[in-house]
């Protein structure tokens, strides 16, 4: 079964310093993993994905995160952070094939940016 | 290009009452996927339709159930409401599997159960 683990329910950082989302993930197949961002009263955008290949994935807004099998993270990093950052982060894996193709997703990571 | 749309934006309904929410998937998308929302919480998996049957479903009780239309739209129906069904609900429409793997999301409908 897959299931993934975000370390920090609130996250703040002042406005111009490196932001760090942590996300570790549970998974018997190869993962497919996800981050999306939440604005207040708005659904789920999509920030990057890793599905095979490099893994080191660039995503909109200047975010990144690098899958690290021998440590099953996918952590998430902006190198400086801007007001409009402030929002829910959820991470998310893939569900295997008899799982109806769900997302299971973390309990989000809340990011206030400090002026 | 049109995103995926759902209707209505909020909702009241008080307890025992039922309720239906509306999704339209994004052009060329044929699978939905429904999730729930609460306060505080990641979004958990209810169902997901693919060329309109159900093709996987979460730990949800029976009273939650869902439509898929031929065009791809998809309704889901909550009968018996509860208060801990209040919640934000949002639909993700995707490619089939071995096409895709990424689900995008509407807006979702924020549904208050009193």
């Amino acid at each position: 079964a897959q299931s993934v683990t975000q370390l920090g329910s609130h996250v703040s950082v002042s406005e111009g310093a490196l932001v760090l989302l942590r996300c570790n993930y549970s998974s018997s197949v190869p993962p497919y993993l996800f981050w999306y961002v939440q604005y207040p009263n708005q659904g789920l955008q999509l920030l990057l994905k890793y599905t095979t290949g490099a893994t080191l994935v660039k995503g909109i807004n200047g975010f990144e995160a690098e899958f690290k099998k021998s440590e099953t993270s996918f952590h998430l990093t902006k190198p400086s952070a801007h007001m409009s950052d402030a929002a829910e982060y959820f991470c998310a894996v893939r569900g295997e094939v008899n799982t109806g193709n769900q997302f299971y997703f973390g309990t989000g990571t809340s990011l206030t940016v400090i002026p | 290009e049109t995103g995926v749309t759902q209707s209505p934006t909020h909702l009241i309904k008080t307890r025992g009452q039922q309720v239906t929410l509306r999704c339209s998937s994004q052009s060329g998308h044929n699978t939905v996927s429904w999730y729930q929302q609460a306060l505080g919480q990641g979004p958990q998996f209810i169902f997901q339709y693919y060329r309109e049957e159900e093709n996987g479903r979460g730990n949800f009780p029976p009273r939650f159930s869902g439509l898929q239309f031929p065009n791809y739209s998809s309704e889901l129906n909550v009968n018996a409401l509860e208060l801990d069904d209040s919640a934000l609900y949002l639909c993700a429409s995707s490619l089939p599997r071995v096409f895709g793997e990424t689900q995008y999301f509407g807006p979702g409908t924020r549904l208050l159960v009193l």
